[in-house]
């Protein structure tokens, strides 16, 4: 699987768009790009998954950029509650589905 | 609330001791995993069932730790002879073969080794 990249930690105003980016430049064709966000003392809890198109669910946007190389994870309107550790995984599709988690993004939402 | 239930959620214990704990997985959730995370760090893979076979193990996995899926529902997952260095959380997450791969993970199950 590949090695992601994310910034330690980033701040959002509460009410605004949160974008946080990841680097994936050694991603290969078959493998998809998953987040994962981790709430103090909780469980990590999926938000999103795609391949090369954008996707769009209830709780974020994923943006892939054309070379797949890189990604980003839009909360359009960030709440307190979206205060979390957010983790960017890359891996095939099949096999034990296992991820291989890094370090993530401290995103902190600032009232 | 994901469905998937760990117990105990916090265990202390003296160096030494074995401890031994429990996931309940989504009913139909043929996969389950078990995740060891330590403070400041990302979840990391321990081992993998699908259904009651255990098809992989990380190296992290010492002898000491031992799990087991039997009849493919709930699972164990004990730790023999406790070292301080096995504080973390124990994360338990499944998921439906057929399903998009995604894991649904319990709360988690707190070891401090004194």
């Amino acid at each position: 699987d590949a090695k992601t990249t994310q910034p330690t930690s980033m701040d959002c105003a509460e009410g605004r768009a949160a974008n946080l980016p990841c680097n994936h430049s050694t991603i290969s064709g078959n493998e998809y790009v998953y987040w994962y966000r981790q709430i103090h003392s909780q469980g990590p809890q999926y938000i999103i998954h795609g391949l090369k198109n954008n996707e769009t669910n209830e709780m974020a946007s994923l943006i892939i950029t054309e070379d797949r190389k890189s990604s980003t994870l839009i909360l359009p309107h960030a709440t307190l509650r979206d205060t979390a550790v957010y983790y960017c995984i890359v891996r095939v599709q099949g096999g034990t589905y296992k991820y291989i988690f890094g370090t993530g993004t401290r995103l902190k939402v600032l009232a | 609330d994901t469905g998937v239930s760990q117990n105990p959620r916090h265990k202390i214990t003296k160096r030494g001791q074995n401890v031994t704990f429990r996931c309940d997985p989504i009913s139909e959730h043929n996969r389950l995993y078990w995740y060891r995370q330590t403070l400041g760090q990302g979840p990391e893979f321990l081992t993998y069932f699908q259904n009651e076979a255990q098809l992989e193990k990380s190296r992290l996995l010492s002898d000491r730790f031992s799990a087991e899926r039997p009849k493919g529902s709930f699972s164990t997952l004990e730790i023999q002879r406790t070292e301080q260095g096995d504080s973390a959380m124990y994360l338990c997450a499944s998921s439906l073969r057929e399903y998009t791969g995604e894991l649904f993970f319990g709360e988690g199950s707190r070891l401090t080794v004194l």
